[in-house]
Protein backbone atom coordinates (compact mmCIF):
# COMPACT_ATOMS: atom_id res chain seq x y z
CA UNK A 1 0.00 0.00 0.00
CA UNK A 2 0.91 3.43 -0.48
CA UNK A 3 2.07 5.56 2.37
CA UNK A 4 3.51 9.59 2.45
CA UNK A 5 5.86 10.68 5.23
CA UNK A 6 6.94 14.00 5.80
CA UNK A 7 9.12 15.31 8.45
CA UNK A 8 10.07 17.42 10.84
CA UNK A 9 6.96 17.16 12.25
CA UNK A 10 7.42 20.34 14.49
CA UNK A 11 10.28 23.22 13.88
CA UNK A 12 10.94 26.53 15.35
CA UNK A 13 13.09 28.37 13.42
CA UNK A 14 14.54 32.18 13.93
CA UNK A 15 13.92 34.39 10.88
CA UNK A 16 16.39 34.51 8.26
CA UNK A 17 17.49 31.06 9.31
CA UNK A 18 17.40 28.62 6.11
CA UNK A 19 14.56 25.71 5.84
CA UNK A 20 14.07 22.62 4.65
CA UNK A 21 10.97 19.96 4.95
CA UNK A 22 11.23 16.64 3.26
CA UNK A 23 8.31 14.28 1.99
CA UNK A 24 8.50 10.49 0.68
CA UNK A 25 6.07 8.84 -0.97
CA UNK A 26 6.22 4.44 -0.72
CA UNK A 27 4.51 2.29 -2.06
CA UNK A 28 4.07 4.29 -6.27
CA UNK A 29 5.90 5.33 -9.31
CA UNK A 30 5.95 8.70 -10.69
CA UNK A 31 3.33 10.08 -8.17
CA UNK A 32 1.78 14.01 -8.52
CA UNK A 33 3.19 15.36 -5.08
CA UNK A 34 2.00 18.79 -3.65
CA UNK A 35 2.95 21.02 -1.05
CA UNK A 36 -0.05 23.18 0.70
CA UNK A 37 0.31 26.10 3.32
CA UNK A 38 -2.55 26.45 5.88
CA UNK A 39 -3.05 29.48 8.31
CA UNK A 40 -4.80 29.71 10.82
CA UNK A 41 -8.55 30.54 9.14
CA UNK A 42 -7.49 29.40 6.09
CA UNK A 43 -8.05 27.25 3.27
CA UNK A 44 -4.98 25.06 2.09
CA UNK A 45 -2.85 27.20 -0.73
CA UNK A 46 -1.13 25.30 -2.88
CA UNK A 47 2.74 25.85 -3.02
CA UNK A 48 4.35 24.01 -5.20
CA UNK A 49 3.28 20.78 -7.62
CA UNK A 50 5.69 18.30 -9.31
CA UNK A 51 4.45 16.25 -12.15
CA UNK A 52 8.39 14.27 -12.59
CA UNK A 53 11.68 14.72 -11.11
CA UNK A 54 13.05 18.24 -11.75
CA UNK A 55 9.34 19.65 -12.88
CA UNK A 56 8.31 21.67 -10.42
CA UNK A 57 5.28 24.45 -10.36
CA UNK A 58 4.79 27.46 -8.10
CA UNK A 59 1.77 28.97 -7.37
CA UNK A 60 2.51 32.10 -5.44
CA UNK A 61 5.29 34.19 -5.83
CA UNK A 62 7.19 33.60 -2.13
CA UNK A 63 10.37 32.88 -0.22
CA UNK A 64 10.09 29.74 -0.16
CA UNK A 65 11.24 26.99 -3.02
CA UNK A 66 10.69 23.43 -4.14
CA UNK A 67 12.82 20.38 -5.31
CA UNK A 68 12.40 17.13 -6.85
CA UNK A 69 15.75 15.12 -6.77
CA UNK A 70 14.06 11.65 -6.98
CA UNK A 71 10.80 10.56 -7.90
CA UNK A 72 9.46 9.85 -4.86
CA UNK A 73 10.84 12.82 -2.87
CA UNK A 74 9.95 16.20 -2.29
CA UNK A 75 11.98 18.66 -0.54
CA UNK A 76 10.93 22.25 0.52
CA UNK A 77 13.14 25.09 1.46
CA UNK A 78 14.08 28.51 2.19
CA UNK A 79 17.78 30.33 2.20
CA UNK A 80 16.20 32.74 4.34
CA UNK A 81 12.43 32.61 6.79
CA UNK A 82 10.25 35.24 7.74
CA UNK A 83 7.91 35.65 10.23
CA UNK A 84 5.34 35.14 7.72
CA UNK A 85 6.42 31.63 6.61
CA UNK A 86 4.93 30.45 10.31
CA UNK A 87 2.04 27.45 9.27
CA UNK A 88 1.21 23.97 9.01
CA UNK A 89 2.85 22.68 6.03
CA UNK A 90 1.53 19.48 4.59
CA UNK A 91 2.84 17.06 1.68
CA UNK A 92 0.32 15.35 -0.47
CA UNK A 93 -0.03 13.11 -3.65
CA UNK A 94 -2.63 12.39 -5.61
CA UNK A 95 -4.16 8.83 -5.86
CA UNK A 96 -4.54 7.28 -8.55
CA UNK A 97 -8.24 6.44 -8.70
CA UNK A 98 -10.96 8.13 -11.03
CA UNK A 99 -11.66 10.67 -8.09
CA UNK A 100 -7.80 11.87 -7.57
CA UNK A 101 -8.30 12.69 -4.10
CA UNK A 102 -5.08 13.72 -1.88
CA UNK A 103 -3.51 11.72 0.48
CA UNK A 104 -1.33 13.76 3.06
CA UNK A 105 1.26 13.61 5.03
CA UNK A 106 1.90 14.14 8.84
CA UNK A 107 2.21 17.76 8.18
CA UNK A 108 4.92 20.14 9.51
CA UNK A 109 4.18 22.85 12.20
CA UNK A 110 6.64 25.73 11.76
CA UNK A 111 6.82 28.87 13.95
CA UNK A 112 9.16 31.45 12.76
CA UNK A 113 10.49 33.75 15.82
CA UNK B 1 -12.58 34.89 -8.95
CA UNK B 2 -12.82 31.74 -7.46
CA UNK B 3 -14.81 31.12 -3.96
CA UNK B 4 -15.67 28.31 -1.70
CA UNK B 5 -17.72 29.64 1.23
CA UNK B 6 -18.59 27.35 4.08
CA UNK B 7 -19.60 28.30 7.69
CA UNK B 8 -16.53 29.19 10.21
CA UNK B 9 -18.11 27.18 13.17
CA UNK B 10 -20.93 25.07 13.81
CA UNK B 11 -22.39 22.93 17.15
CA UNK B 12 -24.08 20.03 17.44
CA UNK B 13 -24.98 17.39 20.17
CA UNK B 14 -24.07 13.86 20.20
CA UNK B 15 -26.38 11.46 18.32
CA UNK B 16 -27.85 14.50 16.61
CA UNK B 17 -27.67 14.87 12.79
CA UNK B 18 -25.89 18.29 11.41
CA UNK B 19 -25.95 19.15 7.62
CA UNK B 20 -22.59 21.35 7.12
CA UNK B 21 -22.77 23.38 3.69
CA UNK B 22 -20.89 24.91 1.16
CA UNK B 23 -21.24 26.86 -2.26
CA UNK B 24 -18.38 27.60 -4.53
CA UNK B 25 -17.89 29.76 -7.48
CA UNK B 26 -15.26 27.91 -9.71
CA UNK B 27 -13.53 28.33 -13.58
CA UNK B 28 -15.22 24.93 -14.52
CA UNK B 29 -15.81 21.87 -12.08
CA UNK B 30 -14.15 19.15 -12.51
CA UNK B 31 -15.80 17.33 -8.95
CA UNK B 32 -15.90 18.15 -5.07
CA UNK B 33 -14.23 16.86 -1.96
CA UNK B 34 -15.03 16.47 1.43
CA UNK B 35 -12.43 15.97 4.02
CA UNK B 36 -12.19 15.40 7.87
CA UNK B 37 -9.52 17.22 9.56
CA UNK B 38 -8.94 17.04 13.91
CA UNK B 39 -6.57 19.49 15.07
CA UNK B 40 -3.03 19.54 14.71
CA UNK B 41 -3.14 16.58 12.04
CA UNK B 42 -3.81 16.05 8.37
CA UNK B 43 -6.59 16.01 6.61
CA UNK B 44 -8.19 12.96 5.53
CA UNK B 45 -10.93 12.28 2.39
CA UNK B 46 -14.13 11.78 3.39
CA UNK B 47 -16.00 12.04 -0.03
CA UNK B 48 -16.19 12.68 -3.46
CA UNK B 49 -19.29 14.09 -5.67
CA UNK B 50 -18.84 14.45 -9.32
CA UNK B 51 -22.51 13.89 -10.19
CA UNK B 52 -25.92 15.56 -8.73
CA UNK B 53 -27.30 14.22 -6.21
CA UNK B 54 -26.65 12.25 -2.69
CA UNK B 55 -23.76 9.91 -2.40
CA UNK B 56 -24.00 7.41 1.19
CA UNK B 57 -21.07 6.00 2.80
CA UNK B 58 -22.38 4.97 6.79
CA UNK B 59 -23.03 8.04 8.74
CA UNK B 60 -21.44 10.25 6.66
CA UNK B 61 -23.53 11.68 2.98
CA UNK B 62 -22.76 14.11 0.46
CA UNK B 63 -24.77 15.93 -2.04
CA UNK B 64 -24.19 17.89 -4.95
CA UNK B 65 -25.96 20.46 -7.45
CA UNK B 66 -23.89 21.60 -9.89
CA UNK B 67 -26.08 24.16 -11.04
CA UNK B 68 -26.43 25.33 -7.89
CA UNK B 69 -22.93 25.15 -6.99
CA UNK B 70 -23.91 23.95 -4.07
CA UNK B 71 -22.95 20.80 -2.06
CA UNK B 72 -23.37 19.78 1.96
CA UNK B 73 -21.97 16.83 4.28
CA UNK B 74 -24.90 15.56 6.31
CA UNK B 75 -23.28 13.62 9.74
CA UNK B 76 -25.61 11.01 11.23
CA UNK B 77 -25.34 9.99 14.83
CA UNK B 78 -22.68 12.39 15.75
CA UNK B 79 -20.09 11.15 17.80
CA UNK B 80 -17.57 13.20 20.06
CA UNK B 81 -15.00 11.94 17.67
CA UNK B 82 -16.58 13.82 14.76
CA UNK B 83 -15.23 16.91 16.46
CA UNK B 84 -13.28 18.37 13.67
CA UNK B 85 -12.62 20.54 11.06
CA UNK B 86 -14.30 19.95 7.71
CA UNK B 87 -13.27 21.22 4.74
CA UNK B 88 -14.80 21.29 1.11
CA UNK B 89 -12.62 21.64 -2.63
CA UNK B 90 -13.23 22.17 -5.40
CA UNK B 91 -11.63 20.66 -8.78
CA UNK B 92 -11.46 23.30 -11.33
CA UNK B 93 -11.28 22.97 -14.89
CA UNK B 94 -7.50 22.84 -14.44
CA UNK B 95 -8.01 20.08 -12.44
CA UNK B 96 -6.15 21.90 -9.54
CA UNK B 97 -8.34 21.83 -6.22
CA UNK B 98 -9.62 25.33 -4.46
CA UNK B 99 -10.12 24.56 -1.00
CA UNK B 100 -12.47 26.35 1.16
CA UNK B 101 -11.33 27.84 4.97
CA UNK B 102 -12.92 24.81 6.36
CA UNK B 103 -16.17 24.57 9.14
CA UNK B 104 -14.89 23.69 12.60
CA UNK B 105 -17.95 21.14 14.19
CA UNK B 106 -18.32 21.58 17.83
CA UNK B 107 -20.04 18.19 19.15
CA UNK B 108 -21.62 18.70 23.08
CA UNK B 109 -22.61 15.90 25.19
Amino acid sequence: SQTIHQWPATLVQPVGSPLSLECTVEGTSNPNLYWYRQAAGRGLQLLFYSVGIGQISSEVPQNLSASRPQDRQFILSSKKLLLSDSGFYLCAWRGPGDTGELFFGEGSRLTVL
Amino acid sequence: GQNIDQPTEMTATEGAIVQINCTYQTSGFNGLFWYQQHAGEAPTFLSYNVLDGLEEKGRFSSFLSRSKGYSYLLLKELQMKDSASYLCAVMDSNYQLIWGAGTKLIIKP
